[in-house]
């Protein structure tokens, strides 16, 4: 079962624009999320996080947004650049014992420009 | 050398070699991770050790055998290998297993199985 889900594989945007990568979850014990960029021959590097007691974090051109009663949060990104073109992970952490995150899939982002 | 270290950064071996993967970390973390990706699944969680004690394993077949002789070094001995564990092996550090800071992973290795 998977407890962290990336439900568009791909996602392709022109630069400039908007950016916003999904992320939805099942497991209700996870409290902390965090967002991976993963670049090609590179490992994943850690982007964002969010606590489950906000709903909105920000850093510069990256918005993380969190609903916890729909277990869904979003990466947004703007404005789009080039260089944002990566896959994006999106993780969930819970207090059950672990701390360690379970990853979605990922999504390939584009960014022409 | 900075950061976490991944050698070799690609390996293609038959299923009756032994190899073994390693993952060398310069940030003094007490914690370190072996992940593996395959090709349009999630980030597996195989192994994590803190302070050189193995404190999870994923239920990973025993053909995969980890190592952690030092909180800086962590190894993957493979044996017998099946084509299916072609993957990109991740190897990821963080301060400690228990805390709330982020992982700093390796650049992998791409492993090929024939």
């Amino acid at each position: 079962d998977q407890q962290v889900k990336q439900n568009s594989p791909s996602l392709s945007v022109q630069e400039g624009r908007i950016s916003i990568l999904n992320c939805d979850y099942t497991n209700s014990m996870f409290d902390y999320f965090l967002w991976y960029k993963k670049y090609p021959a590179e490992g994943p590097t850690f982007l964002i996080s969010i606590s489950s007691i906000k709903d909105k974090n920000e850093d510069g051109r990256f918005t993380v947004f969190l609903n916890k009663s729909a277990k869904h949060l979003s990466l947004h990104i703007v404005p789009s650049q080039p260089g944002d073109s990566a896959v994006y992970f999106c993780a969930g952490r819970g207090t059950g014992g672990s701390y360690i995150p379970t990853f979605g899939r990922g999504t390939s982002l584009i960014v022409h420009p | 050398e900075t950061g976490v270290t991944q050698t070799p950064r690609h390996l293609v071996m038959g299923m009756t070699n032994k190899k073994s993967l390693k993952c060398e970390q310069h940030l003094g973390h007490n914690a370190m991770y072996w992940y593996k990706q395959s090709a349009k699944k999630p980030l597996e969680l195989m192994f994590v050790y803190s302070l050189e004690e193995r404190v999870e394993n994923n239920s990973v077949p025993s053909r995969f055998s980890p190592e952690c002789p030092n909180s800086s070094h962590l190894f993957l001995h493979l044996h017998t290998l099946q084509p299916e564990d072609s993957a990109l092996y991740l190897c990821a550090s963080s301060p400690t297993s228990g805390s709330s800071d982020e992982q700093f992973f390796g650049p992998g290795t791409r492993l090929t199985v024939l």
